[in-house]
């Protein structure tokens, strides 16, 4: 299966910025999704892990769902702030192997 | 706090092997799946393979059997060899472990250049 993202959102400080990861086949609820967060020049880290769980650490401004009637997950940052400016991608496994979605380029205007 | 660092060397022959080793402080490789990622200049993620320490290993098919991977536990390593190498293998490459019920934990990345 393929997870798909919008190439780019933007979005002023303060607002909230919602980041789509929708899946080919098979339901988004058969495994678990998280969201990787890759600031420019840097190594990804997880700011969603297990469709909504947030790593400690990572600020209460980031949310994950998932929602079976469009098979898609979601990533909501809400406040956005000038740090939150990076690629995110969606992750899921295939059995064991992983997938990833294209990445989203979050950009604060 | 797991942390990952992957190591090796940065400048390979086209044809030759690339082999890289991510070291894991922390915590026992044994607790988690261990798998290597790459992405190429302005590209996304792609992910390479894994392997879980009791033997199970998959790998992307689109790296058509090029791809080795092993772990050492006795060193808490586990390891990286892609043979045939092109330019299109340069890339970052990163090592990451993934547990369930666990966040992903990410090395930094190191860059190989494939380049005669």
């Amino acid at each position: 299966f393929m997870l798909t993202q919008p190439r780019s959102v933007s979005e002023s400080p303060g607002k909230t910025v919602t980041i789509s990861c929708t899946r080919s086949s098979g339901s988004i609820a058969s495994n678990f999704v998280q969201w990787f967060q890759q600031r420019p020049g840097g190594a990804p880290t997880t700011v969603i892990y297990q469709d909504d769980q947030r790593p400690s650490g990572v600020p209460g401004r980031f949310s994950g769902s998932i929602d079976s009637s469009s098979n898609s997950a979601s990533l909501t940052i809400s406040g956005l702030q000038t740090e939150d400016e990076a690629d995110y991608y969606c992750h899921s496994y295939d059995s064991s192997d992983w997938v990833f979605g294209g990445g989203t380029k979050v950009t604060v205007l | 706090q797991v942390q990952l660092q992957e190591s090796g060397p940065g400048l390979v022959k086209p044809s030759e092997t690339l082999s890289l080793t991510c070291t894991v402080s922390g915590d026992s490789i044994t607790n988690y799946y261990c798998n290597w990622i790459r992405q190429s200049p302005g590209k996304g993620l792609e992910w390479i393979a894994y392997m879980y320490y009791i033997g199970n290993t998959n790998s992307n098919p689109s790296l058509k059997g090029r791809v080795s991977i092993s772990i050492d536990t006795s060193k808490n390593q586990f390891s990286l060899k892609l043979t045939s190498v092109t330019a299109a293998d340069t890339a970052i490459y990163y090592c990451a472990t993934a547990a369930r019920g666990r966040p992903v934990n990410w090395g930094l990345g190191t860059l190989v250049t494939v380049s005669p």
